[in-house]
């Protein structure tokens, strides 16, 4: 099994809105990642997960919430999220170290109004 | 300030021809070099690169980088119409858990 599976794939919310992406492998990978991408736009890092604790933040604004409850699942929370915030998120997954190649999940298209 | 630079931005060829993708990057640290292609959404793996001069190949795609010039070329011969995709290019600098990708090469293959 090498998927990275992300659910939902389309999401459409208010600003006011509360809503959770979610991500899960089971490639036995201890780094998790979530990504977003604007059209036409190379991925942008937002949290690196580390044998389920937070590594990195890209100095996310707090209306995203990270949560990696065990070793296989990813969730990012979403809260009072602005339209400028409309981009796909994606969520990867590596081995920790050397030879830590990512594997992409199809992502979710996230639309604010 | 650590870069990856990507050339051209967008190509547009017909089916059978080769094509050849470039990268370049500046960067403080290397532990690696990857290429993904990305088609609608999920960027899918391709090469991994880390040593100089040694070519990886997958059917039609092959890739290789070299380490003192600080580049690396990305070469599918015989295109298709479903090689039309953005190719990213990204450089794993090993120390900080990031990789920094290049602004992408969208690549458009005609029938």
């Amino acid at each position: 099994d090498t998927e990275v599976t992300q659910t939902p794939k389309h999401l459409v919310m208010g600003m006011t809105n509360k809503k959770s992406l979610k991500c899960e492998q089971h490639m036995g990978h201890r780094a998790m990642y979530w990504y977003k991408q604007k059209a036409k736009k190379p991925p942008e890092l937002m949290f690196v997960y580390s044998y389920e604790k937070l590594s990195i933040n890209e100095s996310v604004p707090s209306r995203f919430s990270p949560e990696c409850p065990n070793s296989s699942l990813l969730n990012l929370h979403l809260h009072a999220l602005q339209p400028e915030d409309s981009a796909l998120y994606l969520c990867a997954s590596s081995q920790v170290g050397p030879k830590g190649k990512l594997f992409f999940g199809s992502g979710t298209q996230l639309s604010v109004l | 300030e650590d870069k990856v630079v990507q050339s051209p931005l967008s190509l547009v060829v017909h089916e059978g021809d080769t094509v050849t993708l470039n990268c370049s990057y500046e960067v403080t640290n290397f532990r690696s070099l990857l290429w993904y292609k990305q088609e609608k959404k999920a960027p899918t793996f391709l090469f991994m690169l880390t040593s100089s001069g040694i070519e990886k190949k997958s059917g039609r795609l092959s890739s290789i980088l070299d380490k003192k010039e600080l580049f690396s070329i990305l070469n599918i011969t015989a295109t298709q119409t479903g090689d039309s995709a953005v190719y990213l290019c990204a450089v794993d600098p090993g120390n900080t858990g990031k990789l920094i990708f290049g602004q992408g090469t969208t690549l458009q293959v005609k029938p």
